[in-house]
C-alpha cells in the first residue's frame, strides 16, 4: 500500500459528460502529480500541484483541469469527454521527489 | 495479484561506469513491462517497454533492459553512465488484457564525477 488513495477505482460515463477524479496523497506529502496511462503512449504527465499551487504542466488538454485543496487532496476534472479520453488515470504524491503512486482510476467513455 | 520489487533503493556510481538497476516482478499471468525515469523537477518519462518479441529491449538515452521470464526479471542496464542520468527510475508491469499498471518503489541512480 503506497498510502496514496484514488477514488473511484472505475468510472463509466458517456461522451460529452464531465467527471471528477479524486486523489488523497500520502500523509505529509505536499506534491501531487496526475498522469494519464495508455498502452500506446505509456504514462503521460498531466499536471503537478505543490501545496495548493500549480507547479508544472504537461500534456493536459484544455478540457481538463485540476486543483489541490488546503487539506492537500487533489481533484482532476475532465469535461466534454471523448472516447479517446478512456484511460487509466494515476495520481502520485511525493516529498523530496520520491514518488508514490495510487492504484489509478480506470475511466471508460462510451 | 501482481507486485514489482526494485531491490535497490539507491545506486551510487561514478561517471562512465556501467550500471544495472534490478527489477523483479510477481504475476500469475503474462505481463507487459516498463521502465520509467523521473529527472529532478520533472514528471515521469517512458524509457523503454517490453510488449513481445525480442527479450532485449533498447530505450532512450542508451538504456536497455532484458526480459527474463524464468527469473521474472526486467533489469535495466547502461554500459556507461553520465552525470545527466542522475534520476529516479521506476519499473512497472501491466498484466495482459487489463488496464492495471503496478509500479515498483523506485531506484535513485546517483552519478558522481
Amino acid at each position: 500500500d503506497s498510502g496514496v488513495t484514488q477514488t473511484p477505482k472505475h468510472l463509466i460515463t458517456a461522451t460529452g459528460q464531465r467527471v471528477t477524479l479524486r486523489c488523497s496523497p500520502r500523509s505529509g506529502d505536499l506534491s501531487v502529480y496526475w498522469y494519464q496511462q495508455s498502452l500506446d503512449q505509456g504514462l503521460q504527465f498531466l499536471i503537478q500541484y505543490y501545496n495548493g499551487e500549480e507547479r508544472a504542466k504537461g500534456n493536459i488538454l484544455e478540457r481538463f483541469s485540476a486543483q489541490q485543496f488546503p487539506d492537500l487532496h487533489s481533484e482532476l476534472n475532465l469535461s466534454s469527454l471523448e472516447l479517446g479520453d478512456s484511460a487509466l488515470y494515476f495520481c502520485a504524491s511525493s516529498t523530496n521527489e520520491k514518488l508514490f503512486f495510487g492504484s489509478g482510476t480506470q475511466l471508460s467513455v462510451l | 495479484a501482481q507486485s514489482v520489487t526494485q531491490l535497490d533503493s539507491q545506486v551510487p556510481v561514478f561517471e562512465e561506469a556501467p550500471v544495472e538497476l534490478r527489477c523483479n516482478y510477481s504475476s500469475s499471468v503474462s505481463v507487459y513491462l516498463f521502465w520509467y525515469v523521473q529527472y529532478p523537477n520533472q514528471g515521469l518519462q517512458l524509457l523503454l517497454k517490453y510488449l513481445s518479441g525480442s527479450t532485449l529491449v533498447k530505450g532512450i538515452n542508451g538504456f536497455e533492459a532484458e526480459f527474463n521470464k524464468s527469473q521474472t526479471s526486467f533489469h535495466l542496464r547502461k554500459p556507461s553512465v553520465h552525470i545527466s542520468d542522475t534520476a529516479e527510475y521506476f519499473c512497472a508491469v501491466s498484466p495482459y488484457n487489463t488496464d492495471k499498471l503496478i509500479f515498483g518503489t523506485g531506484t535513485r541512480l546517483q552519478v558522481f564525477p
